[in-house]
């Protein structure tokens, strides 16, 4: 267990809804980053949040969005969900930010759109 | 274009034998480059991590080589056992994004069997 811990664990909507998924980092991490995993691909970058603020964006449109909290949680959401956004979303933390921190991950959420 | 590439897509052995597991890149300028290993429907967990100027290093039965000339790299499981089975992904952190952002490639599935 890496003490990253991710809610809700699955999580079925329906196309043009939104959706709030939610992470809370490892203790003394403070920096968050978002990975969306469709069935058998790689994880793709989603952002990154550090103390707080946007610290990086992956090839995601705007109705993707992030939040990170002062103690350092996190969230993102997904506006007018669609059918390809049905995929494993998993968070990760880290110490910090800078490229050689490695980076613990959480179980994932597993979000389908029907 | 995927910017990490691994080979084989999948791998069956049998129990105590050894496999090598593949990955080219092309992402540049790279920080470091890592393995992890994704069980099914869960996050990933860190294997190895290796910057630019490391040639190997390696954690229990997992050794993992970096040619940073070719852009190549491999992961080299000794004495398989059945709880290797799992999905080994190759990453590699690309300074050209602001924060620590990880390039995924699809992964190598492993299965072992008795």
């Amino acid at each position: 267990e890496t003490g990253v811990t991710q809610s809700p664990t699955h999580l079925i909507k329906t196309r043009g809804q939104q959706v709030t998924l939610r992470c809370s980092s490892q203790s003394g991490h403070n920096t968050v980053s978002w990975y969306q995993q469709a069935l058998g691909q790689g994880p793709q970058f989603i952002f990154q949040y550090y103390r707080e603020e946007e610290n990086g964006r992956g090839n995601f449109p705007p109705r993707f969005s992030g939040l990170q909290f002062p103690n350092y949680s996190s969230e993102l959401n997904v506006n007018a969900l669609e059918l390809d956004d049905s995929a494993l979303y998993l968070c990760a933390s880290s110490q910090s930010s800078g490229s050689y921190n490695e980076q613990f991950f959480g179980p994932g959420t597993r979000l389908t759109v029907l | 274009k995927n910017q990490v590439e691994q080979s084989p897509q999948s791998l069956i052995i049998l129990e105590g034998k050894n496999c090598t597991l593949q990955c080219n890149y092309t992402v540049s300028p790279f920080s470091n480059l890592r393995w992890y290993k994704q069980d099914t429907g869960r996050g990933p967990v860190s294997l190895t991590i290796m910057t630019f100027s490391e040639n190997t290093k390696s954690n229990g039965r997992y050794t993992a080589t970096l040619d940073a000339d070719t852009k190549q790299s491999s992961l080299h499981i000794t004495a398989s056992q059945l709880s290797d089975s799992a999905s080994y992904i190759c990453v590699v952190s690309d300074l050209n994004q602001a924060g620590t952002a990880l390039i995924f490639g699809k992964g190598t599935t492993l299965s072992v069997s008795s």
